[in-house]
């Protein structure tokens, strides 16, 4: 079973560019997180679809930020215009179902984006 | 405001002796709690979980303790061995919600 892919595993940018992030969870995996890790510090969760709804978004930091995934398959982040603090390793996850007595999300290996 | 806190940014320890990570959480409506191990480049991997409803759940070399009271969690990790290096992620769940709450992370290097 493929796991969770990210492209591109690296990005760096200009400040006011726009970026695109990919997320092509576990297949059949209807449930998709976004988190985010800024300079070392704690994962944060953004988004949580369940497969083309928006389940959670509260922790989505601005509407700089647009989150889809159409089709409920593969998602897209997409940052527009970057900031410096844009800055991090953005994670997906996906879990097949929301029963949390579970083994946890499934992560990728993460985008690391730097906005200079 | 950090609901979920892991204060020891690192531990180093013996191979074969025990590593302990702590983790402290303020939010009393966390129904679940998670480790996960964190290698450099890549993403994190599911260690082992806790249900509020247990104080201990334990898998081969690690098990988690769970103290309500205190709002406190830990990880022991026995023998532990220098594949286990790597960082530690605490993480809680709410009632009715499905998105963890992560700690900063302990980093861990087991020394052969």
């Amino acid at each position: 079973e493929a796991g969770v892919t990210q492209f591109p595993s690296h990005s760096v940018i200009e400040k006011g560019q726009t970026v695109t992030l990919r997320c092509d969870p576990i297949s059949g995996h209807d449930n998709l997180y976004w988190y985010r890790r800024v300079m070392g510090k704690e994962i944060k969760f953004l988004l949580h679809f369940v497969k083309e709804s928006k389940q959670d978004e509260s922790g989505m930091p601005n509407n700089r930020f647009l989150a889809e995934r159409t089709g409920g398959t593969y998602s897209t982040l997409k940052v527009q215009p970057a900031e410096l603090e844009d800055s991090g390793v953005y994670f997906c996850a996906s879990s097949q179902d929301l029963n949390k007595a579970f083994y946890g999300y499934t992560f990728g290996s993460g985008t690391r984006l730097t906005v200079v | 405001d950090q609901q979920v806190k892991q204060n020891s940014p690192s531990l180093s320890v013996q191979e074969g002796r025990i590593s302990i990570l702590n983790c402290d959480y303020t939010n009393s409506m966390f129904d679940y709690f998670l480790w996960y191990k964190k290698y450099p480049a890549e993403g994190p991997t599911f260690l082992i979980s806790i249900s509020s409803i247990k104080d201990k759940n334990e898998d081969g070399r690690f098990t988690v303790f769970l103290n309500k009271s205190a709002k406190h969690l830990s990880l022991h990790i026995v023998p532990s061995q220098p594949g286990d290096s790597a960082v530690y992620f605490c993480a809680a769940s709410a009632i009715g919600t499905y998105k963890y709450i992560f700690g900063t992370g302990t980093r861990l290097k087991v020394l052969a």
